[in-house]
């Protein structure tokens, strides 16, 4: 069974700092996507990235693939309370078009 | 602006009746996905269709709950009979099997079962 792991579950921090949250899981995927999730509504794909050692730059947020295409990092620089949201981290079978996804990281940016 | 679309957004109903949730995915898409998100579970795939074929239903309850497509524009999840423990945000989402496996998800279905 896949599963991905992700780390932390939850983060609050003050604007202007600096976070990572983490994505971990002893398979292989196909591709690894990040969506952010806002309260009553469903989530929305911020990032897919495919190829191992990847790096993906979307504004303040950086993604990385890891080179064995088993783990994935959302890093954001200078987060600002527009970040607040929940974090997903889903890795794809493009065979299947399954994603597995992990728990989840709470983020919580205070002004 | 293409979306999937989900009705009702809020069902509450009692213990025993019958919840049908419907989905309309974003036109062209070939798979439709059913999740059911709680807090202490997170997101858990329920159903999988791709050409309105059911391809995976391992995640569900066979007993109470069925996932359909009648047509390539609407997928329903019905739950029959509910109960307290099938309280949670029921999201539809679809994507285009051909070109990857990006989902796009839809607002979600908050059901509560008193």
């Amino acid at each position: 069974t896949q599963l991905l792991e992700q780390s932390p579950q939850f983060l609050s921090i003050q604007e202007g700092e600096n976070l990572t949250v983490y994505c971990n899981s002893s398979s292989v995927f196909s591709s690894l996507q990040w969506y952010r999730q806002e309260p009553g509504e469903g989530p929305v794909l911020l990032v897919t990235v495919v190829t191992g050692g990847e790096v993906k730059k979307l504004k303040r947020l950086t993604f990385q693939f890891g080179d064995a295409r088993k783990d994935s990092s959302l890093h954001i620089t200078a987060a600002q309370p527009g970040d607040t949201g929940l974090y997903l981290c889903a890795g794809g079978n493009l065979n299947t078009g399954k994603l597995i996804f992990g728990q989840g990281t709470t983020l919580q940016v205070k002004p | 602006d293409a979306r999937v679309t989900q009705t009702p957004r809020h069902k509450v109903t009692e213990m025993g009746q019958e919840v049908t949730m419907r989905c309309q995915p974003i036109l062209g898409h070939n798979t439709v996905f059913w999740y059911r998100q709680t807090m202490m579970q997170g997101l858990e795939l329920l159903a999988y269709f791709r050409n309105r074929a059911p391809l995976d239903d391992s995640g569900m309850p066979k007993d109470r709950f069925s996932a359909e497509m009648p047509d390539a524009t609407l997928a329903t999840l019905k739950i029959q009979p509910s109960e307290p423990r099938d309280s949670a945000v029921y999201f539809c989402a679809s994507g285009f099997s051909g070109i990857g496996d990006t989902q796009y998800f839809g607002p979600g279905t908050r059901l509560t079962v008193l």
